[in-house]
């Protein structure tokens, strides 16, 4: 079983629509973060969270430590808003990030 | 400021030929990874350095050297390149001691191994 699993692994949804993507790990972990992988390949950071919520536009992140789970928002997502959307966790103590497989996005107008 | 770069882009290789995928950042970060990207998987670690002259081995480093001579350079070395090295390889940096520090990537190389 992977340390991260994220899902859905797919999505497809019409613009306008209340995106939720979900992160769930197994290990004990110093910070979480949400990543955007481009239609070309480029990989930009989203959040970096260790506790509660974090807002950017019409972007929401969640962290439950307790519950080892963290979900995405996107609220009135937009084609634009279409990437592969990736969760990673710093794993406690060490200096390494341990990635989930990723969740392909796809916004239509 | 450039952030992370990555030379070459694309890169075609024959099996058992050696090469260098360059990585260099202008953030003064001591903190800089590799990673491979293959299709159906996560990002998975292949060396890391927390600072110049000093590397260690990630997730997968068979096959593969670095080495950091200077705070801004981090070089991977394919020793003898293999079809299963064929991927997408990312450059990061970010600044250590960390949790809470944002991940600068580069915008990746894709090789092919033949």
């Amino acid at each position: 079983k992977n340390e991260v699993e994220q899902s859905p692994q797919n999505l497809t949804a019409q613009e306008g629509e209340f995106i939720t993507i979900n992160c769930s790990y197994s290990v004990g972990i110093s910070a979480l973060h949400w990543l955007q992988q481009h239609p070309g390949g480029g990989i930009v950071s989203l959040f970096m969270l260790s506790s509660g919520k974090k807002k950017h536009g019409r972007l929401i992140a969640t962290i439950n430590i307790q519950e080892k789970h963290s979900s995405l928002h996107i609220t009135a997502s937009h084609p634009r808003d279409s990437a592969v959307y990736i969760c990673a966790v710093m794993v406690g103590g060490a200096q390494k990030l341990v990635f989930g497989q990723g969740t392909r996005l796809t916004i239509n107008p | 400021n450039a952030g992370v770069t990555q030379t070459p882009k694309f890169q075609v290789l024959k099996t058992g030929q050696s090469m260098t995928l360059q990585c260099a950042q202008d953030m003064n970060h001591e903190y800089m990874s590799w990673y491979r990207q293959d299709p159906g998987m996560g990002l998975r670690l292949i060396h890391y350095s927390v600072g110049a002259g000093i590397t260690d081995q990630g997730e997968v480093p068979n096959g593969y050297n670095v080495s950091r001579s200077t705070t801004e350079d981090f070089p991977l070395r394919l020793l003898s390149a293999a079809p299963s090295q064929t991927s997408v390889y990312f450059c990061a940096s970010r600044t250590p001691g960390g949790a809470g520090e944002t991940q600068y990537f580069g915008p990746g190389t894709r090789l092919l191994v033949l």
